[in-house]
């Protein structure tokens, strides 16, 4: 089974801190995704990559970065937290597209707190 | 971008009962529709999935069924038992893009 292997599962940190959410995946998957989950709003696509130093925005990149410097690790990054950023995220994982499924593996999530 | 509309947003069942989770959604160029469960402290891992070559798929206790015509796809859980209590999302890949767009979610509490 693939495991996702997210670092932090609970974080508490200060508005304006610089915040880094670590994720490492044990299968060769090419993608690989981060998520916030909040509730009633779901699973929002934060950003995705499909290859080693390449990354994608997804549907609410505002306030995060990422960086992908090999292909095992994902990391999230907020460069300012605000505490509109306190929320749940989760790191997944996919094979290369194939045939149309995309089939996540996700992680256990990391909760953060922005006082 | 896709959007996809799930409800109910919470849903009480009897143990043994059926349980049912709908979903709509808009215009898809890829044809894979799955359902993730969640439970708490977890992430969200894939339940079932379906390609619509098929109107229904079913796994067990679960089964989808796919209205291709009306964009809807729906998650039927039959003799719901206790242990399925838990967060349901459903997901549709987007117009040009094999990324899944979420449902909010169906929290499911079966009750004995």
């Amino acid at each position: 089974d693939v495991k996702v292997t997210q670092s932090s599962r609970y974080l508490v940190k200060r508005t304006g801190e610089k915040v880094f959410l670590e994720c490492v995946q044990d299968m060769d998957h090419e993608n690989m995704f981060w998520y916030r989950q909040d509730p009633g709003l779901g699973l929002r696509l934060i950003y995705f990559s499909y290859d080693v130093k390449m990354k994608e925005k997804g549907d609410i990149p505002e306030g995060y970065s990422v960086s992908r410097e090999k292909k095992e690790r994902f990391s999230l990054i907020l460069e300012s937290a605000s505490t509109n950023q306190t929320s749940m995220y989760l790191c997944a994982t996919s094979v290369a597209w194939n045939s149309g499924a995309n089939v996540l593996t996700f992680g256990a999530g990391s909760r953060l707190t922005v006082l | 971008q896709q959007q996809v509309k799930q409800s109910p947003q919470s849903l009480i069942v009897q143990k043994g009962g059926i349980s049912i989770i709908n979903c709509a959604y808009e215009n898809t160029a890829f044809d894979y529709f799955p359902w993730y469960q969640q439970f708490p402290g977890k992430g969200p891992a894939l339940l079932i999935a379906i390609r619509p070559d098929v109107s229904e798929k079913k796994e067990g206790r679960f089964t989808i069924s796919f209205n291709k015509s009306a964009k809807q796809f729906s998650l039927h859980i039959m003799d719901s038992q206790p242990g399925d209590s838990a967060t349901y999302f459903c997901a549709a890949p987007g117009a040009g893009s094999y990324q899944l767009t979420f449902g909010k979610g169906t929290k499911l509490s079966v009750i004995p």
